[in-house]
This record gives structure tokens, C-alpha cells and sequence, in this order.
């Protein structure tokens, strides 16, 4: 039981550089949710998909791109990444619509420098 | 001010003692309310699930909820090293799921 799976676990990268987070669930849920958590201030919502074909903007969405390419997978895209988007990067699906509760993958750690 | 303020710890606390941990908010619309645990680099896993006021027990674990207050509560008994993590308050309203700053614990053998 894979649950949430997400790649790569750990990435370096320089300012300017792009940069394509994965992640794939296996328990056929319908949303999707891309989090980042810093110190301090909790895991904040960067964008979601309620369903396939659908996105839409969380509370931090500044710098950031999605794509939901299928029901399993939802990547995070960072097109020219800059030091303020160092973080730890987690992925959660859920089964319903707004009202289950979300399952997290173990995160992506991001450093730019 | 932030929608949901949790108490920041750490908490050290010695193997069997019970563990509380609180969170507050201010969005009335809340419905759902969690807790989740997250180990050192691994992601949040769910202990707790509930969207009624009162308790709800699950072995160890016990979550309060007072939607009059705005106050959510976690309960650990006899709690055990392995119960050692960052505790983390959810609260959700329709897709949007907002989460306490967490509460770092060390249970001491």
C-alpha cells in the first residue's frame, strides 16, 4: 500500500531554475492537494484539484503552476525558483468532495540558493 | 491574526503522563476538525477525525471539540515514547483545510 508517493525526496536548486515536483496516489481519491510547511507557519495551501480536469488557487499560489494530469497524478511546477520557496513540499489526496479527510505523502524537501 | 493558533510548545512530559494539547479559531464556518501527527521528515498522519462538538475516544487518544468556544482539544494518556512527534490542529471548511503552527512533544522514558 503505496498511499501517496511523491519525487524526489530531497532537491537542490538555483535561483532561476525550474523544477517539476511529482506525486501520485493509489487509492482511486478524487482530490488532490499541494501544501508547503515552513517553520513556524503550518502547512499552507498552494493549489488543489477537486477532481480531474479541474485546479484551482490555494492561499499561496504566487510562483507556482499545476497540472492534474490524470486521477493518480498531480505535479507542482515552479518555473524560476527563488529563495523565499525553500521549504518542505507535501502532497494529500482525499476520497470525497471537501468533507474526508486528507492523506499526505512524506514530502519533498526544496532548497534554492 | 491567524484562523487557527495552537499552542506552540515544545511539551516534555515522562513516559505514562497525559498529554493536552489545544487549539483555537476564529472562522465560524469550520465544520471538520483533525489531528495529525507528524514524525521527524515524514508527512502528517491522521489520529483524529470529527464535526461535532464533544468528545471522541480512540484508544489513547481522546479530541474535545467546543464549536461555542472555538476550541479543540487532544487528549494522550499513558503516553509512551513512541508517542514523541509534532501534533498538528486541522480545521476545514469545504476544500479549505487550515492547520495550527503544531505542538512539538517529548515523551521521556
Amino acid at each position: 500500500n503505496a498511499g501517496v508517493t511523491q519525487t524526489p525526496k530531497f532537491q537542490v536548486l538555483k535561483t532561476g531554475q525550474s523544477m517539476t515536483l511529482q506525486c501520485a496516489q493509489d487509492m482511486n481519491h478524487n482530490s488532490m492537494y499541494w501544501y508547503r510547511q515552513d517553520p513556524g507557519m503550518g502547512l499552507r495551501l498552494i493549489y488543489y484539484s477537486a477532481s480531474e480536469g479541474t485546479t484551482d488557487k490555494g492561499e499561496v499560489p504566487n510562483g507556482y503552476n499545476v497540472s492534474r494530469l490524470n486521477k493518480r497524478e498531480f505535479s507542482l511546477r515552479l518555473e524560476s525558483a527563488a529563495p523565499s520557496q525553500t521549504s518542505v513540499y507535501f502532497c494529500a489526496s482525499e476520497q470525497g468532495s471537501g468533507n474526508q479527510p486528507q492523506h499526505f505523502g512524506d514530502g519533498t524537501r526544496l532548497s534554492i540558493l | 491574526q491567524k484562523e487557527v493558533e495552537q499552542d506552540p510548545g515544545p511539551l516534555s512530559v515522562p513516559e505514562g503522563a497525559i498529554v493536552s494539547l489545544n487549539c483555537t479559531y476564529s472562522n465560524s464556518a469550520f465544520q471538520y476538525f483533525m489531528w495529525y501527527r507528524q514524525y521527524s521528515r515524514k508527512g502528517p498522519e491522521l489520529l483524529m477525525y470529527t464535526y461535532s462538538s464533544g468528545n471522541k475516544e480512540d484508544g489513547r487518544f481522546t479530541a474535545q471539540v467546543d464549536k461555542s468556544s472555538k476550541y479543540i482539544s487532544l487528549f494522550i494518556r499513558d503516553s509512551q515514547p513512541s508517542d514523541s512527534a509534532t501534533y498538528l490542529c486541522a480545521m476545514r471548511h469545504d476544500y479549505k483545510l487550515s492547520f495550527g503552527a503544531g505542538t512539538t512533544v517529548t515523551v521521556r522514558a
